[in-house]
């Protein structure tokens, strides 16, 4: 069966600082992926999604970039931070006219 | 783009009574229609989902309702129970590649 893993599972990090959040999912190949950020009792908002390898498209302009180094890798990335970056951000997979699944989530505070 | 929206934003109800979530969708192109339920702190979970060639889905407590013609579908739970209280977002979906999201119904059973 699929899984789905991001880590860390919560982070704290001071404003200006770097970021890298990772998802990896297994049990499939080429999954479309995407990466969704939640403010606290907000929507979900889709930051970036990928068809493949390489191939990333960016839904909100910000100071946030993805890259996909390999087919079940999406990792999410900033090299400074701001304070409205906090949130709930949520990694997802799907194939291609099916479902799309969450992943457990990592929980931003930027401080 | 695709655009949907979801109403209401809060809704209360006595346990044992009905609940319905409803949301409207602009691209006619959309094809797939999943429901998602958020508890507090923890990823969204599909709970139902239904394609454009179906008018009703049921599944024990939980029904989908499609009406493609006036681009919008419904999330109907009977009998609610205090677990059914969480944040429930609706999405449509084009071949299952990109979803749009609703903002979210918080659903509070009151016991």
């Amino acid at each position: 069966s699929q899984t789905i893993h991001q880590w860390p599972a919560t982070l704290v990090q001071p404003v200006g600082s770097p970021l890298s959040l990772e998802c990896t999912v297994e049990g499939t190949s080429n999954p479309n992926l995407y990466w969704y950020r939640q403010a606290a009792g907000r929507g979900l908002q889709l930051l970036f999604y990928s068809v493949g390898i390489g191939q990333i498209s960016s839904e909100v302009p910000q100071n946030l970039s993805a890259s996909r180094p390999q087919d079940r890798q999406f990792i999410l990335s900033s090299k400074k931070l701001l304070l409205s970056d906090s949130g709930f951000y949520l990694c997802a997979w799907s194939q291609s006219g099916k479902t799309q699944y969450f992943g457990p989530g990592t929980r931003l505070l930027v401080l | 783009g695709e655009n949907v929206e979801q109403h209401p934003s809060t809704l209360s109800v006595q346990e044992g009574d009905s609940a319905v979530i409803k949301c409207t969708y602009s691209d006619s192109a959309s094809n797939y229609f999943p429901w998602y339920k958020q508890e507090l702190g923890k990823r969204p979970q599909l709970i139902i989902d239904i394609r454009s060639n179906v008018g009703e889905k049921k599944d024990q407590r939980i029904a989908v309702t499609l009406n493609k013609t006036a681009k919008h579908f419904s999330l109907h739970i009977t009998e609610t129970q205090p677990e059914d209280s969480a944040v429930y977002f609706c999405a449509a979906s084009i071949s299952g590649n990109q979803f749009y999201f609703g903002t979210g119904t918080s659903l509070t059973v009151i016991p």
